[in-house]
């Protein structure tokens, strides 16, 4: 099983509509998890970053953290084009020396 | 503009011929990175760098060497592509190692090896 699990997709939704994204993990020691975004032909950039379990709020985006089930989600809320990118998440044990766990992506297309 | 700039975007090379990839950042960032992203197989971090003179291996560093003599560039160095180094890589900056400080990518150089 790998450290890290993510649905590749494509994921296909029209404007307006509830994306949900999600990654499991195996790795009970993982407490920092994040989201980046990356569009075509660009870097990840930071998206939203948790700690531990619970939910975190930012404007339509909020991210969800389930600890006991090891699984995390991104809920996109109103999407619009401009959201059409491909979503990773990034996991770590601790907050210093070691390294970020990503997932391979989820591509996703907002369709106007 | 705070940016991490790599050089070239996009090269073509055939196996054994030595190439080198450049990344600079100007946002004064101890910590360094590179990665390689392939389908199917996510971010691979290759090689790391805590500041000037420290670095070290990721968890895909061979074929490939780093150094950081300066704190603003952190070079990748293929001394002998081969055509698995045919990928999509990038460089990334913090301000340290540490999660909390987020990592600031560059827009990627598409390598292919013949």
């Amino acid at each position: 099983q790998k450290e890290v699990e993510q649905d590749p997709g494509p994921l296909s939704v029209p404007e307006g509509a509830i994306v949900s994204l999600n990654c499991t993990y195996s790795n009970s020691a993982f407490q920092y998890f994040m989201w980046y975004r990356q569009y075509s032909r660009k870097g990840p950039e930071l998206l939203m970053y948790t700690y531990s379990s619970g939910n975190k709020e930012d404007g339509r985006f909020t991210a969800q953290v389930d600890k006991s089930s090891k699984y995390i989600s991104l809920f996109i809320r109103d999407s619009q084009p401009s959201d059409s990118a491909t979503y990773l998440c990034a996991m770590s044990s601790s907050s210093g020396n070691t390294p970020l766990v990503f997932g391979k992506g989820t591509r996703l297309s907002v369709i106007a | 503009e705070a940016q991490v700039t790599q050089n070239p975007r996009y090269l073509i090379t055939v196996t054994g011929k030595k190439l080198t990839v450049t990344c600079s950042q100007n946002m004064n960032h101890e910590y360094m990175s590179w990665y390689r992203q392939d389908p199917g197989l996510g971010l691979r971090q290759i090689y790391y760098s805590m500041n000037v003179e420290v670095t070290d291996k990721g968890d895909v560093p061979e074929g490939y060497k780093v150094s950081r003599k300066e704190k603003r560039n952190f070079p990748l160095i293929l001394e002998s592509p081969s055509p698995n180094q045919t990928s999509l890589y990038f460089c990334a900056s913090s301000l340290r190692r540490a999660v909390a400080y987020e990592q600031y990518f560059g827009p990627g150089t598409r390598l292919t090896v013949t």
